[in-house]
């Protein structure tokens, strides 16, 4: 069973320039996370996604966003990059809530460097 | 509102030694309470979690912690530690009706020969 796939892996964009990550979950998860991974914040959360209805958001600005599709399959964009948006972006899949037992699976990340 | 610490940032042991990774959580509510480790360049694995029921949690690789409500710890310990244990881990609580996490700031173990 394939796990949670992130596109791209690796990325570099300029000051200013907009972003679209992409993350394909677990074949039948429809609840899909996003985090952003920094060595000074850690991990923060970004967003939460239930069958395309966004149930949770992070303290970040409105330049980011996100979306679902009706295959589960989730994008996140970062609109006028910021060099302080440079970080690992983590996205996760699930079953459904934490509460009803279901473990939380992360992708191997989208390395994103602001140049 | 919840909230994780990690009392560590960087813990080092002896291959063999017992591993300890302490983690205190905050929470109105009952929490969820994870643990991830992650390898170099790599993403987040489950090591454990804990939901309801027994208060031990046994993982993967040897990993098991143990959930204190009267302290509100979920500390992660392993008897015995590998060289291959070496790797950055997170704690993270769980909210009810989602799937977002917070997690602790992290703890980086070191072992050495």
């Amino acid at each position: 069973k394939a796990g949670v796939t992130q596109t791209p892996r690796y990325l570099i964009k300029t000051r200013g320039q907009q972003v679209t990550l992409s993350c394909s979950p677990i074949s039948g998860h429809r609840s899909v996370s996003w985090y952003q991974q920094t060595p000074g914040q850690g991990l923060q959360f970004l967003f939460e996604y239930f069958s395309e209805t966004q149930r949770n958001k992070g303290n970040f600005p409105g330049r980011f966003s996100g979306r679902q599709f009706s295959n589960s399959r989730s994008e996140m964009n970062v609109s006028t990059l910021e060099l302080g948006d440079s970080a690992l972006y983590l996205c996760a899949s699930s079953l459904g809530f934490v509460d009803s037992g279901n473990t939380i699976y992360f992708g191997e990340g989208s390395w994103l460097t602001v140049v | 509102a919840q909230s994780v610490t990690q009392l560590g940032s960087h813990v080092s042991v002896s291959e063999g030694a017992l591993v300890l990774l302490r983690c205190n959580y905050s929470s109105s509510v009952p929490p969820y309470l994870f643990w991830y480790v992650q390898y170099p360049n790599q993403g987040l694995q489950l090591l454990l979690k804990y939901t309801t029921g027994a208060t031990l949690v046994k993982g993967i690789n040897g990993f098991e912690a143990e959930f204190k409500k009267s302290e509100t710890s979920f500390h992660l310990t392993k008897p015995s530690a590998h060289m291959s244990d070496a790797a950055e881990y997170f704690c993270a609580v769980g909210n009810q009706a989602g799937t977002a996490l917070i997690f602790g700031k992290g703890t980086t173990l070191s072992v050495s020969s």
